[in-house]
This record gives structure tokens, C-alpha cells and sequence, in this order.
């Protein structure tokens, strides 16, 4: 079958590190995507990783590792506006290119 | 580059009405997407294309939902009749067939069904 798991919520302290965790099962994987998702607004793309390693972009870091269908979203230097629901999608590359999503962590950044 | 466009934003409708929603994909853009996403869950795709043809529809109430792409650009998509249950958020994406396949969402349509 195909699933993607990620913890429900999470807290945090603004100035802080947090790591938001992702497992995957699915056919034809071919990348992870992360998606932030403030209140009331869409999707936005945060991250692409397609092979193992670690991807740095700015405060924001993304971790794969295929052989072990898993997948992090770190944020450093927490800000207030980081509060958000993050989304774990893993791309079927099929003949659909099919997203895989999961429920979403919701992130709470506390002064 | 404008963004994918969508309209409305907000429709509250009461159950057996219909409804339909709209959506410019950004240009160029081949695959377009309809996800339903009922708050606090992650995006649930409803419907694909791939130009004009449909790609995906497995997950689709097709009792009660209809989409369409004619002219491989613009879409809508319908619910008649609506059910309390349909309230959510309907959001649209569209993706290029080139690089990472990234969906670019449009800001969504909140439906409230009473």
C-alpha cells in the first residue's frame, strides 16, 4: 500500500531548532516533497529531495534517505510566522506523477 | 508568471445545491489538480489532468462530482448536489511536465455546506 506518517503536532520555542519527521511506503518513489501550509492559505513549496542527503535552503533544511523511506524537515532560528502545518508528500513517478500526501504536522512557535 | 487562479475564494451553499468552482492553471502548465482538504487533513486529490485527459479520478464521488478541462486550460469543478459533508476547502494546482513536477496550489475555495 502506499501511506505517509508525520507526527500530528508539534511545540516550539521561537529562537529554537525543530525536527519534523516523515515515513514513507510507497511504489515507483521517485522524491519528497515539504509543503508549508499557514491558516486559511494553500500549499507552498519548501523542499524537493530525490537523492539520500541532506538539502540546506536559508533557516530551513530537508533530509532523505530512500533506503530507509524517511525524510525531515529541519527548522532553524524558529520564528513566530514559522507557526504552520507541514506536509510530507512523497511524488509516485508513474505514469500520473502522483503526490502521496500526509495528514500534515502542525507546528506551534511559542515566544 | 502569474500563479494558478481560483474563484471563488468563499461559497456557502445550503445541502442539494449545486456548485461550481473555477480554475486557471498557470501557463503552460499541462497537469492541473482538484484536492479537497477538510481542515486539520492534508490535501485529498480528487481529480488529474494531463492537458484535457483525465489522469486520475479514482478517489472522485462521480454520483456527486464533475470536472472538467476542455480546452486543456482553464477547469471547473462541480458538486450537485452538495452534502454537509462537502464542506471544505477545494483547492487547484498545476504542475509542468518538466523538472521536479512541483504543484503550484492557487489560494483555494472555501465551501461551507449548511
Amino acid at each position: 500500500g502506499q501511506n505517509i506518517d508525520q507526527p500530528t503536532e508539534m511545540t516550539a520555542t521561537e529562537g529554537a531548532i525543530v525536527q519534523i519527521n516523515c515515513t514513507y511506503q510507497t511504489s515507483g518513489f521517485n522524491g519528497l516533497f515539504w509543503y508549508q501550509q499557514h491558516a486559511g492559505e494553500a500549499p507552498t513549496f519548501l523542499s524537493y529531495n530525490v537523492l539520500d542527503g541532506l538539502e540546506e535552503k536559508g533557516r530551513f533544511s530537508s533530509f532523505l534517505s530512500r533506503s530507509k523511506g524517511y525524510s525531515y524537515l529541519l527548522l532553524k532560528e524558529l520564528q513566530m510566522k514559522d507557526s504552520a502545518s507541514y506536509l510530507c508528500a512523497a511524488l509516485n513517478a508513474g505514469n500520473n506523477r502522483k503526490l502521496i500526501w500526509g495528514l500534515g504536522t502542525s507546528l506551534a512557535v511559542n515566544p | 508568471e502569474a500563479g494558478v487562479a481560483q474563484s471563488p475564494r468563499y461559497k456557502i451553499i445550503e445541502k442539494r445545491q449545486s456548485v461550481a468552482f473555477w480554475c486557471n492553471p498557470i501557463s503552460g502548465h499541462a497537469t492541473l489538480y482538484w484536492y479537497q482538504q477538510i481542515l486539520g487533513q492534508g490535501p485529498k486529490l480528487l481529480i488529474q489532468f494531463q492537458n484535457n485527459g483525465v489522469v486520475d479520478d479514482s478517489q472522485l464521488p462521480k454520483d456527486r462530482f464533475s470536472a472538467e478541462r476542455l480546452k486543456g486550460v482553464d477547469s471547473t469543478l462541480k458538486i450537485q448536489p452538495a452534502k454537509l459533508e462537502d464542506s471544505a476547502v477545494y483547492l487547484c494546482a498545476s504542475s509542468s511536465d518538466r523538472g521536479w513536477y512541483e504543484q503550484y496550489f492557487g489560494p483555494g475555495t472555501r465551501l461551507t455546506v449548511t
